[in-house]
């Protein structure tokens, strides 16, 4: 089945900068990998994904790359700011063969004032 | 956030008797999932289930069982054979299958004591 690998576990950033989560994914046909954040005390709310068939994917502050030779995939969340304090998790979903999807163990991104 | 409902949102329970968790939606989704979350290890997948009346295995199903005899229900019963089931256990549903957002519940913590 498919392992998804997420890291770092957690990352401190300082308002304004720029942070980086990567996963790596373990089933070469994967073709859907989003992203979730979850606030503290909060339910996970998706934030952004890209199909397989691109290689990045921008929303304002927030960018997906991926890979697929390298199979990994990464978030990148630009000018920082305290709201994006929270979780990330990675995930991964192979459409023809899973039903499910295999999240990575999360990142926990502290942004400092 | 709406939608989606857990109830209760803290329950506890004595070690050796079997519990059952609450979970409703109102978005007309088909899919339904229950996740498990432990501090370091992400979100894994108990059981899901893609249409009324039938349901699969996740990734950690032993130690629980599950329905589905109405779209808007997926309740999660733990049983006095999942030998650490302290957690904090998130419903989930989406339109369609894994592929499509995934909408969580707001979560309830299992503590046995």
């Amino acid at each position: 089945g498919e392992n998804v690998e997420q890291h770092p576990s957690t990352l401190s950033v300082q308002e304004g900068d720029s942070a980086v989560i990567k996963c790596t994914y373990s089933d070469s046909a994967s073709n859907y990998f989003p992203w979730y954040k979850q606030e503290l005390g909060k339910r996970p709310q998706l934030i952004i994904d890209i199909r397989s068939n691109v290689g990045e994917k921008k929303d304002q502050r927030i960018a997906v790359t991926l890979n697929k030779t390298a199979k990994h995939f990464s978030l990148h969340i630009t000018e920082t700011q305290p709201e994006d304090s929270a979780v990330y998790f990675c995930a991964a979903l192979n459409t023809g063969t899973a039903s499910k999807l295999t999240f990575g163990t999360g990142t926990r991104l502290q942004v400092m004032l | 956030d709406g939608g989606i409902t857990q109830s209760p949102k803290y329950l506890f329970r004595k070690e050796g008797q079997n519990v059952t968790l609450s979970c409703e939606q109102n978005l007309n989704h088909d899919a339904m999932y229950w996740y498990r979350q432990d501090p370091g290890q992400g979100l894994r997948l108990i059981y899901y289930s893609q249409i009324v009346n039938d349901f699969q295995k996740g990734d950690i199903a032993e130690g629980y069982s599950v329905s589905r005899e109405k779209k808007e229900s997926f309740p999660l019963t733990v049983t006095s054979a999942q030998k650490n089931p302290t957690a904090f256990y998130l419903c989930a549903s989406s339109i369609g299958g894994a592929s499509n957002e995934q909408f969580f519940g707001p979560g309830t913590r299992l503590t046995v004591l």
